[in-house]
């Protein structure tokens, strides 16, 4: 029974590139988190998605980051024209339902800009 | 604004003590909590959880402790093993539109010494 899947783990982007991570949920999960983690900080909370509908980004920036979520395949969280203060952890996480509160988190990946 | 925050950032204890740590909460609001665990280069693990109808749930060498009348969590881990050397975070969920955006603290590093 796979858990959330996450990749790549480690990403380094020049600055002005894009950056693309991808979130798999576990099985049976159709509720996807996103969350961004500096060095010794907790989680900041990004957006929330359903399959194909995004619910909550509150937390996402305005510019340059986006995210979805399709019928088919993983979750996508795409950075565009990456600076260095987007060098960060970002952790995706997966429910079952909307009303569970408990999320199930991935590994996690680890995006320096250089 | 609302938040989440820790009362200590680092705990070092001995092999075999056990270890308290402290998170007080902001938002009165907030109907669920939960402890999760960090390690090292990896995405946080649920620990437990407990409701805010609850002042104490146990589980497995673990206690959480709630008293909202001064909004104060705990976890106590009994017997603390080098295994659970880790960041402690804890989160509230406050449920909106019938889902739930977790708000996490900073954390807390446990370092257990053999």
């Amino acid at each position: 029974n796979a858990g959330v899947m996450q990749n790549p783990r480690h990403l380094v982007r020049r600055r002005g590139q894009e950056a693309r991570l991808r979130c798999s949920p576990m099985k049976g999960h159709s509720h996807v988190y996103w969350y961004r983690q500096l060095p010794e900080e907790g989680l900041k909370f990004m957006v929330y998605l359903q399959k194909e509908n995004i619910i909550d980004e509150s937390g996402m920036p305005k510019e340059r980051f986006s995210a979805e979520f399709p019928k088919e395949g993983p979750s996508i969280l795409r950075i565009q024209q990456v600076v260095r203060g987007d060098s960060a952890a970002y952790f995706c996480a997966s429910s079952p339902t909307q009303t569970a509160p408990e999320q199930y988190f991935g590994p996690g990946t680890r995006l320096t800009v250089t | 604004g609302e938040s989440v925050g820790l009362h200590l950032p680092t705990l070092s204890v001995q092999e075999g003590d056990n270890s308290i740590i402290n998170c007080a909460y902001s938002n009165s609001a907030s109907d669920y909590f939960i402890w999760y665990k960090q390690e090292s280069g990896k995405g946080p693990q649920f620990i437990i959880d407990i409701r805010s109808n609850m002042d104490k749930r146990q589980g497995q060498r673990v206690t959480v402790l709630l008293n909202k009348t001064v909004k104060h969590l705990s976890l106590q881990i009994a017997a603390t093993q080098p295994g659970d050397s880790a960041v402690y975070f804890c989160a509230e969920n406050t449920s909106s539109g019938g889902s739930y955006i977790p708000t996490f603290g900073r954390g807390t590093s446990l370092i257990v010494h053999p």
